[in-house]
């Protein structure tokens, strides 16, 4: 059974960093690319980026680009989402998820979400 | 960029209605495009894929249609485990549409 296992719900200040984290099992991890969606409170989805575990390969939604850094670590089948300097606008809830097959992709399967706040 | 605009924002409709939600692209996006549902609290489910193919497991009063700009999610007869919010996406590029919220009426 495919399963994506986020880390659990984070509360930090801003100016923190943070690195939230999706395992992968179930599956060959480096065989399918895993993406990262937010979603802010009481609003839609946004896709952020997407990377491919295998060759590291990754893609970031231009919205995105620079304020997030998306990484995997193929040995131990996990994918993270990390933020340098956190601003309260990230407050907000974070789904990993797999396309289907290539990068550009539905999203078949879904992490549990995983809930950062950013509040002083 | 892409644009993908939903109708309506907020729907209102009885247990065996028949519902149709509509997703516009801002310029052609051949049948690339993605249904999901979503109930609070919970990750998205995909639904439809490549515009019409149903998910597997996904029931088949779920179908979707069109290409190009113009597409639409429907819900042949509205079960209580439906009412939640509908995303379409153009996953081609990742964009999604802004939501639409099936309420009971």
């Amino acid at each position: 059974e495919v399963q994506l296992v986020q880390s659990g719900a984070e509360v930090k200040k801003p100016g923190e960093s943070l690195k939230i984290s999706c395992k992968g099992s179930g599956y060959s991890f480096t065989s399918y690319w895993i993406g990262w969606v937010r979603q802010m409170p009481g609003k839609g989805l946004e896709w952020m980026g997407i990377i491919y575990p295998g060759d590291s390969d990754t893609r970031y939604s231009p919205s995105f680009q620079g304020q997030v850094t998306i990484s995997a670590d193929k040995s131990i089948s996990t994918a993270y989402l990390q933020w340098s300097s956190l601003k309260a606008s990230d407050t907000a809830m974070y789904y990993c998820a797999r396309p289907k097959d290539t990068a550009m992709a539905p999203f078949d399967y879904w992490g549990q979400g995983t809930l950062v706040t950013v509040s002083s | 960029d892409i644009q993908m605009t939903q109708s309506p924002s907020t729907l209102s409709a009885s247990v065996g209605d028949r519902v149709t939600i509509t997703c516009r692209a801002s310029q052609s996006i051949s049948s690339w495009l993605a249904w999901y549902q979503q109930k609070p609290g919970k990750a998205p489910k995909l639904l439809i894929y490549k515009a019409s193919s149903l998910e597997s497991g996904v029931p088949s009063r779920f179908s979707g249609s069109g290409s190009g700009t113009e597409f639409t999610l429907t819900i042949s007869s509205l079960q209580p485990d439906d009412f939640a919010t509908y995303y379409c996406q153009q996953y081609n590029r990742g964009t999604f549409g802004q939501g639409t919220k099936v309420e009971i009426k």
